[in-house]
């Protein structure tokens, strides 16, 4: 089995650019959760993705967008980066069944914005 | 509001001494409750949960916590600390309602442990 993965492991952009995160669900998980984890601090929720539509989202502005593709994997889209966007960015899946479904959380992926 | 409060930024134990990590929040109503751990490079691991009935749970690698609805406290204990224990812990509050799958985290406490 699978756990869940994260690409790329690094990145660095520059302010107002575009960034594409992608992540792959571990097999059997039907829901991805996104969360952000800046520096010293814990990981803040971003949005959840359940059979490809948005399925809650936290205290981010829109242009922090996802997507989730039939196999389950998705990607978090960040347009016009700004510095405070540096961070951890983790992924988590789980299997959506109605009551508590535990999260698994892949290694994340850390974004530098310069 | 919800809020996780994390008091400890950075706690140091002897290999071999016990270890109390503490957690409270703030929440409308008894949340699900969650303490995770995160080495360098890692993703978050969960180490126990709580629901409901026995406030004292039991988790992997020797973790317990204890719910305590009076101090709206999750404190999460082990009886002796070993070296690879030493990670970031997070305590964590889900809706009840939802699944817990939109979790509000703590900022963390750093464990260093010494020989």
């Amino acid at each position: 089995e699978t756990g869940v993965t994260q690409s790329p492991t690094h990145l660095i952009k520059t302010r107002g650019q575009q960034v594409t995160l992608r992540c792959s669900s571990q097999s059997g998980h039907n829901t991805v959760s996104w969360y952000q984890q800046a520096l010293g601090q814990g990981p803040q929720f971003i949005f959840q993705y359940y059979r490809e539509e948005e399925n809650g989202r936290g205290n981010f502005p829109p242009r922090f967008s996802g997507l989730q593709f039939p196999n389950y994997s998705s990607e978090l889209n960040v347009n016009a980066l700004e510095l405070d966007d540096s961070a951890l960015y983790l992924c988590a899946s789980s299997l959506w069944t109605g009551g508590y479904n535990e999260q698994f959380f892949g290694p994340g992926t850390r974004l530098t914005v310069l | 509001a919800q809020s996780v409060t994390q008091p400890d930024i950075h706690i140091t134990v002897s290999e071999g001494a016990s270890l109390e990590l503490r957690c409270n929040y703030s929440y409308g109503a008894t949340p699900y409750l969650f303490w995770y751990v995160q080495s360098p490079g890692q993703g978050l691991q969960l180490l126990l949960k709580y629901f409901s009935g026995d406030t004292l749970v039991q988790g992997i690698k020797g973790f317990e916590a204890e719910f305590k609805r009076s101090q709206s406290s999750f404190n999460l204990r082990k009886p002796s600390v070993h070296w690879s224990d030493a990670a970031e812990y997070f305590c964590a509050v889900g809706p009840p309602l939802t699944g817990a799958n939109n979790l509000f985290f703590g900022t963390g406490t750093r464990l260093t442990v010494i020989p």
